[in-house]
């Protein structure tokens, strides 16, 4: 059972220039999370999807960013005009069902590394 | 003051060594937390949950504290193979889908 994948691994990007990171959940898990880890900082939470709908986006910046998360293929997040202030390691958590009222383990892909010139 | 907040490190401990950390967050009403381990540039992983007064696993206990809004976690008879950074989780209230990260803790063990 493959795990949660993520491609590419490593993105360069120059400014300006657009970024779309690619998520495939693990089989059977149709709920898919966005987290940002900055450099020495803890991942912060940008978004949760489930399948054609985006469910919280209370964490992803206004401008520039957006996910989605079709019914059919991996969900994408899509940075517009990065800027150097977007390098960091993006990752994308799924899990086999929502976590309203109790946890469901969120299992993390290995995660992109976007840097910026 | 931050969600999730820990002493970011690094713990330089021997093998063998008995070590703890701690963790404080602000949200009183949070039910749930969770350790997770995140080695280098790798993704993070759980390692413990915590639901009630404490957890045991192995080598690994979690203990949770209300009145002081503190959780830690205990590692004893460290090993190498420990050395990683310490990610204290806390899910921020109204469901568990958006989740608080510390920064981490680092643990570097040594022979």
């Amino acid at each position: 059972n493959a795990g949660v994948m993520q491609n590419p691994r490593h993105l360069v990007r120059r400014r300006g220039q657009e970024a779309r990171l690619r998520c495939s959940p693990m089989k059977g898990h149709s709920h898919v999370y966005w987290y940002r880890q900055l450099p020495e900082e803890g991942l912060k939470f940008m978004v949760y999807l489930q399948k054609e709908n985006i469910i919280d986006e209370s964490g992803m910046p206004k401008e520039r960013f957006s996910a989605e998360f079709p019914k059919e293929g991996p969900s994408i997040l899509r940075i517009q005009q990065v800027v150097r202030g977007d390098s960091a390691a993006y990752f994308c958590a799924s899990s086999p069902l929502p976590g309203t009222d109790f946890y469901n383990e969120q299992f993390f892909g290995p995660g992109t590394r976007l840097t910026v010139l | 003051r931050k969600e999730v907040e820990q002493d970011p490190g690094p713990f330089n401990v021997p093998e063998g060594a008995t070590v703890a950390f701690n963790c404080t967050y602000s949200n009183s009403a949070s039910q749930s937390f969770f350790w997770y381990r995140q080695d280098c540039r790798k993704e993070p992983k759980l390692l413990m949950s915590v639901y009630s007064s404490g957890n045991e696993d192995g080598r690994f206990t979690a203990q949770l504290n209300r009145a002081s809004q503190y959780i830690s976690l205990l590692i004893r008879d460290s090993k190498l193979s420990d050395s990683a950074t310490y990610l204290c989780v806390a899910p921020r209230s109204g469901g568990y889908n958006k989740l608080i990260f510390g920064a981490g803790t680092r643990l570097a063990v040594h022979p």
